[in-house]
């Protein structure tokens, strides 16, 4: 079975500044994906960034980074510089490698930017 | 160019009665998803499909049934609709094995009343 942690049901972060969101999962396959979604007031479900489990070097996407922590199952993201565009709920998914994977998901966190 | 598209946007309908949610990628990805996202903004999955197959079927009341005309299309009919219902539904698609992540459609607001 999949479960994906996220403790922080709310972070406020001032525009400009740097803001980690935490996640936590447990999976028993070897072979799996991690991902981080962005959903804004729109609802439109948005891919932030994404990690295979097998490479060590942790991913980037521009402002958006994570710190993965393969043995204590840890995969927080890093928003660099941030925006108001930024506010949003923000969700950390995995997913296992076989056709019947299906993407299991936090309970989200919702991030606040303030001036 | 909407890559995965959901129709109706929104919903509003009576309790009792039957409603569709159309789901339809032009991405060539072979698996389709519905997921379920409550008042609290969980999502949870409902139902998998590959290349026209059913492939996950979670623990959804029996008034829900999936169908897959083609691997490019989702559709999901609800039957005998109840205020516990009401809820956001996203169609989804994606490449398995490739991780390249799961495109979800805008969403469908159903609320029953």
């Amino acid at each position: 079975a999949q479960t994906v942690t996220q403790s922080q049901p709310e972070m406020s972060v001032q525009e400009a500044e740097t803001v980690t969101l935490s996640c936590t999962y447990d999976t028993s396959e070897s072979d799996y994906y991690l991902f981080w979604y962005k959903q804004p007031p729109s609802r439109q479900m948005i891919l932030v960034i994404r990690q295979e489990a097998y490479k060590q070097q942790n991913a980037t996407e521009n402002r958006f980074s994570v710190n993965f922590q393969k043995a204590a199952k840890s995969f927080s993201l890093k928003i660099s510089d941030s925006q108001l565009g930024d506010a949003a709920m923000y969700f950390c998914a995995q997913s296992g490698g076989g056709t019947a994977s299906k993407l299991t998901f936090g309970t989200g966190t919702r991030l606040q930017v303030t001036l | 160019d909407t890559a995965v598209s959901q129709t109706p946007k929104y919903l509003v309908t009576q309790m009792g009665n039957d409603k569709s949610i159309k789901c339809e990628q032009n991405l060539g990805h072979d698996t389709m998803y519905w997921y379920k996202q409550d008042s609290k903004k969980f999502l949870k999955i409902m139902f998998s499909y590959n290349n026209k197959e059913l492939i996950i079927n979670e623990t959804v009341p029996n008034r829900f049934s999936p169908k897959s005309p083609d691997k490019a299309h989702l559709n999901l009919h609800i039957n005998s609709l109840e205020l516990g219902d009401s809820a956001v539904y996203f169609c989804a698609s994606s490449m398995p094995g490739q991780g390249n992540g799961y495109t979800f459609g805008s969403g469908t607001r159903l609320t029953v009343v």
